[in-house]
């Protein structure tokens, strides 16, 4: 079973500051999941990405096949970023996910 | 607008009381999944479907069941409920069998077993 470590658990920020969370996993996988939770609970899907880079908007995601670890960067952050963000990997068979415990981001205006 | 629906959003009941909590994605997705998400714990899987008919374990089974007879569906049931299962439910699906696509979430149920 693949372990999947978040780092940090709680990160504060002033609004503007560039920010970063990162993920790392024990068995190799073909592709990572990140996922933003709201305050109010809900969960969506921000990238799914198996190598390099993917940027949308001031978020922009990297992975690292071959040392196994994913960071999730912010640029410019804002109020409103401020979420829990969880990484997820999947497992060999690709039937399961395994999730990180998430890294709640709080950004001060 | 294309989403999963979860019905109910809270609810609180006694313990050995079933319940069933329903699942429904309006995308034509093949993958289907439950999820508890506990304080510390972050989510886990409980069940998932990979196509109609076809259901298995996640990482945290016990004291749940689904059923997969329609393709938009995905009900958990609870059928001897126990405070140890008040949880926070997410139901999610994705187009392909695989978890290897951007995974869709419902919004989540608040469960209380007391």
């Amino acid at each position: 079973k693949n372990e999947v470590e978040q780092s940090p658990q709680n990160l504060t920020a002033q609004e503007g500051e560039f920010i970063t969370i990162n993920c790392s996993y024990s068995v190799g996988i073909s592709a990572l999941h990140w996922l933003q939770q709201h305050p109010g609970g809900g969960i969506v899907s921000l990238f799914m990405l198996s190598s390099g880079k993917k940027k949308h908007g001031r978020l922009i995601a990297t992975i690292n096949i071959q040392e196994k670890h994913s960071s999730l960067h912010i640029t410019a952050s804002h109020p409103r970023d401020s979420a829990v963000y969880i990484c997820a990997v999947p497992e060999t068979s690709g039937s399961r996910l395994t999730f990180g415990e998430g890294t709640q981001l709080t950004v001060n205006p | 607008e294309a989403q999963v629906t979860q019905n109910p959003r809270y609810l609180i009941t006694v313990t050995g009381k079933k319940l069933t909590v329903t699942c429904s994605q309006n995308m034509n997705h093949e993958y289907m999944s439950w999820y508890r998400q506990d304080p510390g714990l972050g989510l886990r899987q409980i069940y998932y479907s990979m196509n109609v008919e076809v259901t298995d374990k996640g990482d945290v089974p016990e004291g749940y069941k689904v059923s997969r007879k329609e393709k938009r569906n995905f009900p958990l049931i609870l059928e001897s409920p126990s405070p140890n299962q008040t949880s926070l439910y997410f139901c999610a699906s994705s187009l392909s069998r695989r978890v290897m696509g951007p995974q869709h979430f419902g919004d989540g149920t608040r469960l209380s077993i007391l």
